[in-house]
């Protein structure tokens, strides 16, 4: 399968404990955005690497967190001090870089994360 | 204000009947995508169907059609022969070209498809 992976799919941790996600894009997507769901909304966008460059970051995207992409590959977010409405599930994308309206993003399994 | 509205929170429609989602939205960009993503309680987001602003035609993908209204700015999906396995969450979003790419998602429609 050559689909977009993310590890772990569940994270359970205490208040106040890091945590790191990983995502996998398909291998000839060299765009990665990350989004956070919480329960009942939609996805919101956090962050977007074209190649291993971090070209936009969210309003939502706190000091707390950090997304890295650092050979262009895989990504990473990392969350410190995790609050409670940290909780959520937490998307990865990717897609080609089309330029065009129409570039389709495909979203892997993401990481469900629960902060006790 | 929503840039991308779905107005209908739950649905239930019985198996094999057709079914009708919900979405408008609002840009002042020309250039603009439009994309329709299921995701089942896996909490997987699975593309569906994709339907450009420059697009003639109504986009269709299978079962899956997309009702494109430019002038009223909506941007229907159309199931047709629905299947239970078709029960999930529907999301409809926009990326415009000027956003830097990034997906501006509704709230989500619940369909559940009874036996």
């Amino acid at each position: 399968d050559t689909g977009v992976s993310q590890d772990p799919r569940h994270k359970i941790t205490k208040r106040g404990q890091n945590v790191t996600f990983r995502c996998d894009p398909i291998s000839e997507h060299n765009r990665l955005y990350w989004y956070r769901q919480t329960l009942g909304q939609g996805p919101e966008f956090l962050t977007y690497f074209q190649n291993e460059a971090q070209l936009e970051k969210s309003r939502l995207l706190s000091d707390r967190f950090s997304a890295e992409r650092p050979k262009g590959s895989f990504s990473t977010l990392e969350i410190q001090r995790t609050e409670q409405g940290d909780s959520a599930m937490y998307l990865c994308a990717s897609s080609l870089p089309l330029g065009l309206a129409g570039e389709t993003q495909y979203f892997g399994p993401g990481t469900r994360l629960l902060v006790l | 204000a929503q840039k991308i509205t779905q107005t209908q929170p739950g649905m239930f429609v019985q198996e094999k009947e057709a079914v009708t989602l919900d979405c408008t939205y609002d840009t002042s960009d020309p250039s603009y995508g439009l994309f329709w993503y299921k995701q089942p309680s896996s909490g997987e987001m699975i593309f569906l169907i994709y339907q450009g602003s420059y697009d003639q035609q109504n986009a269709t993908e299978g079962r899956y059609s997309l009702n494109f209204q430019k002038a009223r700015k909506s941007a229907n999906l159309v199931i047709s022969a629905s299947q239970l396995g078709d029960s999930a969450m529907y999301f409809c979003a926009m990326r415009e070209v000027d956003s830097n790419y990034q997906l501006i998602w509704g709230a989500g429609t619940k369909l559940i498809i009874k036996p």
